[in-house]
């Protein structure tokens, strides 16, 4: 089975520039989150759906942060205007309906210029 | 004060060493407990989960001791394959399926 797809895997982009990361959570997993991993900050949520509705964006660093799951297999993290300080790890995981485990994707390395 | 804490290490063993990692939570209220694993450049992965009564999978040990709020992990017979960064994971009771986590203990197994 596939496991949670996430594109691209490596993004560099100049300050001021839309960033737009995509995720594809595992089929038939109804919660989906976004985290970013920096060193200093370790792994922080973002945002996370359930049903493809957002539940809780209180990590959401500020306007400039977006996302959005029009359906079930999709969802996408957009940045605009983006910062040097956005360089990090942006990873998306998903989870079934019965289980707290998360499982993850294989993340997109940022880096703003 | 961080929801979850750890000792980010990192622990330098040598292969077959037993070697154990803590993890504080500050929520009381806390509900499920969670290690994963994450290799260099890589998502982090499940290891295990933490029961109230311990719980144990081959060379690893899992336990919870909700009175001090802290959580451990017991390597025996560490193998080289065995590093890693350790994440403690916690759901901190909100009823929500959000998790936090801890910023992780590295683990170098050395020849």
């Amino acid at each position: 089975d596939a496991g949670v797809i996430q594109s691209p895997r490596h993004e560099v982009t100049e300050m001021g520039q839309e960033v737009t990361l995509r995720c594809k959570p595992i089929s038939g997993h109804n919660s989906l989150f976004w985290y970013r991993q920096t060193m200093m900050r370790g792994l922080e949520l973002l945002i996370y759906f359930n049903n493809n509705v957002p539940i809780d964006d209180s990590g959401m660093p500020e306007d400039r942060f977006s996302a959005k799951m029009p359906n079930a297999s999709f969802s996408t993290l957009k940045i605009q205007p983006s910062e040097p300080r956005d360089s990090a790890v942006y990873f998306c995981a998903s989870s079934p309906r019965d289980t707290e485990t998360q499982y993850f994707g294989p993340g997109t390395r940022l880096l703003v210029l | 004060r961080k929801e979850v804490e750890q000792d980010p290490g990192p622990f330098n063993v040598p292969e077959g060493a037993t070697v154990a990692f803590n993890c504080t939570y500050s929520n009381s209220a806390s509900q499920s407990f969670f290690w994963y694993r994450q290799d260099c450049r890589k998502e982090p992965k499940l290891l295990m989960s933490v029961y109230s009564s311990g719980n144990e999978d081959g060379r690893f040990t899992a336990q919870l001791n909700r009175a001090s709020q802290y959580i451990s992990l017991l390597i025996r017979d560490s193998k080289l394959s065995d590093s890693a960064t350790y994440l403690c994971v916690v759901n901190p009771g909100t009823g929500r399926r959000a998790l936090t986590f801890g910023s992780g203990t590295r683990l170098q197994v050395q020849p």
